[in-house]
């Protein structure tokens, strides 16, 4: 069984840019969460993705923006980078139809520095 | 809205002594518990969690926590650490309705010999 994976492992973009993050949802998932974990904090939501469909979304501005594909891969974008936004971005998947509280697999993380 | 705090940020101890990394949570509505450990450049493991039935949970590798639903707490314990315990501890919480986890600031366990 293969595990949630991220690329790429690092990033470094230029304030203003803009970045693809990508998740491969462990085997027999249907749902991806994106996390963002600045520097000595815990994750903060960003969105979830469920059947190609937003499926929740946290405290984030519209420049964060997400897909997901039939094969529930899924694609964190964020446009018009600023500082703030260098973090480790964590993915996570679940499968959803089950019972609520369903434990998330949490992918290795890709670690973005915006310059 | 739902909230957690980890009161500690770090928690040093020596090995083969007892621990406990303590998080309490705000929620007006049920919710299920998770203890997450990280370790250095690796994302998120689950280490235990509460969804309902007993209030003491264990994992495998000899923590365990305790829901209580009037303190509001999910106290994280083991009775003897080692130094492959050394890592950041968040406790986290999920919505009756959705996986959406709201996480604590983290506790960092540092267990020295």
């Amino acid at each position: 069984e293969t595990g949630v994976t991220q690329s790429p492992t690092h990033l470094i973009k230029t304030r203003g840019q803009q970045v693809t993050l990508r998740c491969s949802s462990q085997s027999g998932h249907n749902t991806v969460s994106w996390y963002q974990q600045a520097l000595g904090q815990g994750p903060q939501f960003i969105f979830q993705y469920y059947r190609e469909e937003e499926n929740g979304r946290g405290n984030f501005p519209p420049r964060f923006s997400g897909l997901q594909f039939p094969n529930y891969s899924s694609e964190l974008n964020v446009n018009a980078l600023e500082l703030d936004d260098s973090a480790l971005y964590l993915c996570a998947s679940s499968k959803t139809g089950t019972s609520v509280g369903d434990e998330q697999f949490f992918g290795p993380g890709t670690r973005l520095t915006v310059l | 809205a739902q909230s957690v705090t980890q009161l500690d940020s770090q928690v040093p101890v020596f090995e083969e002594a007892p621990v406990e990394l303590r998080c309490n949570y705000s929620s007006s509505v049920s919710v299920y518990l998770f203890w997450y450990v990280q370790y250095p450049n690796q994302g998120l493991q689950l280490l235990l969690k509460y969804l309902s039935g007993s209030t003491l949970v264990e994992s495998i590798n000899g923590f365990e926590a305790e829901f209580n639903k009037s303190q509001t707490s999910f106290h994280l314990r083991k009775p003897s650490v080692h130094i492959s315990d050394t890592a950041e501890d968040f406790c986290a919480v999920s919505h009756l309705r959705g996986n959406k986890l709201v996480f604590g600031a983290g506790t960092i366990l540092r267990v020295k010999s």
